[in-house]
């Protein structure tokens, strides 16, 4: 079955640290690929996507994630992070273009200003 | 547009009670989802609708369990009888068309049942 890993459980950063999060899938077919941001008490909201075309995908507030299809890795970056990134952070993959999310069990982000 | 709508934000019951959470998609929005989130498992798909009609189930936990989506613009998840290991934050998402769009979603039932 398709799975999620994401290996860090709890990043602690400065503010203006760079971040990278990582996220492997285990499907070796055509995915989408997606990170979603939880801020505390919040729901899940999408910052970016990846289905096709530059490996290399921008979202929302700075953020861009790096998909590598040999390593089987989406994973998210920040060049310079911001206290009001403290939230908890979820890839996900779909299978094609059908079918349901399968979430990773998150990565909680912390970032000390 | 309000975005998806979810009912209660909070719910506390008593172990054996009934529990109903509500879900109003987002118009247009053909899929529907249920997740359950906890600190232990984190994000689980309990089932999911196409056209009000439900395609995945298998994420359904128990029998006690159970969803219907009886028009377009409705869904509900029931417990019956819910139990303290239920407690969780159960979101609702819902996209259009196919999976690229990504899911929006609601902003969740915080459920704890003592």
């Amino acid at each position: 079955a398709q799975s999620v890993s994401q290996h860090n459980h709890h990043v602690i950063l400065s503010e203006a640290a760079s971040l990278e999060l990582g996220c492997n899938y285990s499907y070796g077919g055509t995915v989408n690929l997606f990170w979603y941001v939880q801020y505390p008490g919040q729901h899940l909201q999408l910052l970016l996507k990846y289905f096709s075309g530059d490996p290399l995908v921008k979202g929302i507030k700075g953020f861009e994630a790096e998909f590598i299809k040999s390593k089987f890795s989406f994973n998210l970056r920040k060049p310079s992070v911001q206290w009001s990134d403290t939230a908890e952070y979820f890839c996900a993959v779909i299978e094609g273009s059908q079918g349901n999310l399968i979430f990773g069990k998150g990565t909680k982000l912390s970032v000390k200003p | 547009d309000a975005g998806v709508i979810q009912s209660p934000r909070h719910e506390v019951t008593e172990m054996g009670q009934e529990v109903t959470l509500r879900c109003k998609p987002i118009s247009g929005h053909d899929y529907l989802f249920w997740y359950r989130q906890t600190m232990m498992r984190g994000l689980e798909l309990l089932i999911y609708f196409n056209n009000n009609v439900p395609i995945d189930d298998s994420g359904m936990p128990e029998d006690r369990f159970s969803a219907k989506m009886p028009n377009a613009s409705f869904s509900t998840l029931k417990i019956q009888p819910s139990e303290p290991r239920d407690s969780a934050v159960y979101f609702c998402a819902t996209t259009g068309g196919t999976a690229n769009y990504g899911y929006t979603f609601g902003s969740g039932t915080r459920l704890t049942v003592v």
